[in-house]
């Protein structure tokens, strides 16, 4: 059981607006800033949005991300065949020493 | 190029011991606390254990406390995980990954498979 909280899958077609929430408390992401992470098939997370809102360099701006409260969402759009992947939200806890707590991550399917 | 580079992972028994490496090239690893996650096979990402930018503070989680034991040498730039007394539920992919001054972790290895059998 993790954490954070994410839906297990989402879907859409290409050209469409995707969401996925995260859902956490008031210790991890009402407290602290939200990350995400892309996993693309067979290979390492990958750093998507820091601070809620921010892309790294690279990061096409399709990718969106924000916060309100205990809740974050990662936004895509313009989707395309190669978002399909996990994606993973992060956020440091307050409560734990050092840890950061993951969602489950959400499965992307592209249709 | 910087990046990180898993190393150590295989089959072991149930009970036995393992010792995981990440070695780091391209960037200064005193500059960056380092974190082990793993993912069990079909599962998601999980926290495993952190190590300061010096190795002054250490934080396991609970399910590897008393188990694991993270340490890094800067001077050579590489960090080791021994894992000890490995039960099956410890099959996983562990990566390294750093965290960067944004609080995210901007760059992971490739992960290495480790197989608790019983």
């Amino acid at each position: 059981q993790s954490v954070l909280t994410q839906p297990p899958s989402a879907s859409g077609t290409p050209g469409q607006r995707v969401t996925i929430s995260c859902s956490g408390s008031s210790s991890n992401i009402g407290s602290n800033n939200v990350n995400w992470y892309q996993q693309l098939p067979g290979t390492a997370p990958k750093l998507l949005i820091y601070w809620n809102s921010y892309r790294p360099s690279g990061v096409p701006d399709r990718f969106s991300g924000s916060k309100s409260g205990t809740s974050a969402s990662l936004a895509i759009s313009g989707l395309q065949s190669e978002d399909e992947a996990d994606y993973y939200c992060a956020a440091w806890d307050d409560t734990l020493d050092g840890r950061v707590v993951f969602g489950g991550g959400t499965k992307l399917t592209v249709l | 190029q910087a990046q990180l580079v898993e190393s150590g992972g295989g089959v072991v028994q149930s009970g036995r011991s393992l010792r995981l490496s990440c070695a780091a090239s391209g960037f200064t690893l005193s500059s960056y606390t380092i974190y082990w996650v793993r993912q069990a096979p079909g599962k998601g990402l999980e926290w495993v254990a952190v190590i300061s930018y010096y190795g002054s503070k250490k934080y396991y989680a609970d399910s590897v406390k008393g188990r694991f034991t993270i340490s890094r040498d800067n001077s050579k730039s590489t960090l080791q995980m021994e894992m000890n007394s490995l039960r099956d539920e410890d099959t996983a992919v562990y990566y390294c990954t750093r965290e960067s001054s944004w609080g995210a972790f901007d760059m992971w290895g490739q992960g290495t498979m480790v197989t608790v059998s019983s």
